[in-house]
């Protein structure tokens, strides 16, 4: 199942709304996750079945759709904020990551 | 606190072996999978290998990239994964992270990452 993230990079300030799209070729109900990746570090868990926010993760962060269309939003953007973000099925193998967004400083 | 600590990354010549290790640490490591994900210098995530637990059958699973050339095993009562990597290849250079796998298939903890570099 290929994943197509977009954009692939955006510049925003801090206090934007951003939204990152990622649509799957296939239909994946809600088995999609987000994950954030900071420069030289691992990626972490964010969002999972779409929509469900993992413990500890600031309430800005939110995640939605089903089917083959899912979006990622931060309303009200931090600068800790600034980062990679990646979707990921776990529907069927191989697992499959988007190509990432990169979420740069205005 | 979970933790998964990789190790053995290195420089290895085309052709070569290296064997990485992943120790775990905070959580009942024989009822999780354990899989392994890569990034190549400046690229996205790429799933690399899968090996599931006891009640499994310590079944896994590679990614068509690795497959018959990279070997996972386990060994619970030492809370570890090996991924055994053999006729490593340029292409594998790569950052590789060991994760630990939800209930629910996704990826909850990450390790540090070891790095792996094949060049000759």
């Amino acid at each position: 199942i290929q994943l197509t993230q977009s954009p692939s990079s955006l510049s925003a300030s801090v206090g934007d709304r951003v939204s990152i799209t990622c649509r799957a070729s296939q239909a994946l109900t809600t088995t999609l996750a987000w994950y954030q990746q900071k420069p030289e570090k691992a990626p972490e868990l964010l969002i999972y079945a779409a929509s469900t926010l993992r413990s500890g993760v600031p309430s800005r962060f939110s995640g939605s759709g089903s089917g083959t269309d899912f979006t990622l939003t931060i309303s009200g953007l931090q600068p800790e904020d600034f980062a990679t973000y990646y979707c990921q099925q776990v529907k069927s193998f191989p697992v499959t990551f988007g190509g990432g967004t990169k979420v740069e400083i205005k | 606190e979970v933790q998964l600590v990789e190790s053995g990354g290195g420089l290895v010549q085309p052709g070569g072996s290296l064997r990485l290790s992943c120790a775990a640490s905070g959580f009942t490591f024989s009822d999780h999978y354990i899989d392994w994900v890569r990034q190549a210098p400046g690229k996205g995530l790429e799933w690399v290998g899968r090996i599931r637990k006891k009640a499994n059958d310590y079944s896994t699973q590679y990614a068509a990239s690795v497959q018959g050339r990279f070997t996972l095993s386990r060994d619970d009562s030492k809370n570890s994964v090996i991924l055994q990597m053999n006729s490593l290849e340029t292409e594998d250079t790569a950052m590789y992270y060991c994760i630990r796998v939800s209930s629910s298939f996704f990826f909850d903890s990450w390790g540090q990452g070891t790095q792996v570099t094949v060049s000759s």
